[in-house]
């Protein structure tokens, strides 16, 4: 079974400042997707980013970007200049065809200002 | 485009009785999953259905049942309700299941009480 892992259970980072959320996965899938999730206190789960797992090319939304690693399968999300209105659990998440999403246990980001 | 709607956002229930949570997806999503968040267990899948029919399922038991009708909105029913159900419920839909189009969209979710 498909398993996602996220190390960090807690983060915290300066406003404008850049923080790196880790996760890795398990699977033998070949085709998959992966998707960092953001819940705030709101409790909505917005999705921040996503990427291809045939693609090569790192996945990039505005401030947020990932560093994919396939053959380590590691995914890791960079939050560049953060803001308050960060601060949140972040989920990782995979998916392949056919499959339900599979989340981390989630990262909870703290943003000082 | 309207977002994921679920209702109710907030339900309190006794032990024992059941409850039923809706979910309309985004318009033209065939997909729908439902997702259980507590602090403990954090999010664990319940079930996925595309085009009214369940197409994968978590490891819950038999109390948790769900249904997709034709316009792809979603039901999930929870008989003999538990203490331990009480959870966050997630609704979230797709256009497909896996693939291009699979990045999932969630509503803001039934908050479920069971006293």
């Amino acid at each position: 079974a498909q398993t996602v892992t996220q190390s960090q259970p807690e983060m915290s980072v300066q406003e404008a400042e850049t923080v790196t959320l880790s996760c890795t996965y398990d699977t033998s899938e070949s085709d998959y997707y992966l998707f960092w999730y953001k819940q705030p206190p709101s409790r909505q789960m917005i999705l921040v980013i996503r990427q291809e797992a045939y693609k090569q090319q790192n996945a990039t939304e505005n401030r947020f970007s990932v560093n994919f690693q396939k053959a380590a399968k590691s995914f890791s999300l960079k939050i560049s200049d953060s803001q308050l209105g960060d601060a949140a659990m972040y989920f990782c998440a995979y998916r392949s065809a056919g499959k339900a999403l599979v989340f981390g246990k989630g990262t909870k980001l703290t943003v000082n200002p | 485009k309207a977002g994921v709607t679920q209702t109710p956002r907030y339900l309190i229930k006794t032990r024992g009785q059941q409850v039923t949570l809706s979910c309309s997806p985004i318009s033209g999503h065939r997909s729908v999953s439902w997702y259980q968040q507590t602090p403990g267990q954090g999010l664990q899948f319940l079930f996925e259905y595309f085009s009214e029919t369940q197409r994968n399922k978590g490891n819950f038991p038999g109390r948790f049942s769900g249904r997709q009708f034709s316009n792809s909105r979603s039901e999930m029913n929870v008989s003999t309700l538990e203490l331990g159900d009480s959870a966050l419920y997630l609704c979230a839909s797709s256009l497909v299941v896996g693939g291009q189009g699979a990045e999932a969209f969630f509503g803001q979710g039934t908050r479920l009480t069971v006293v």
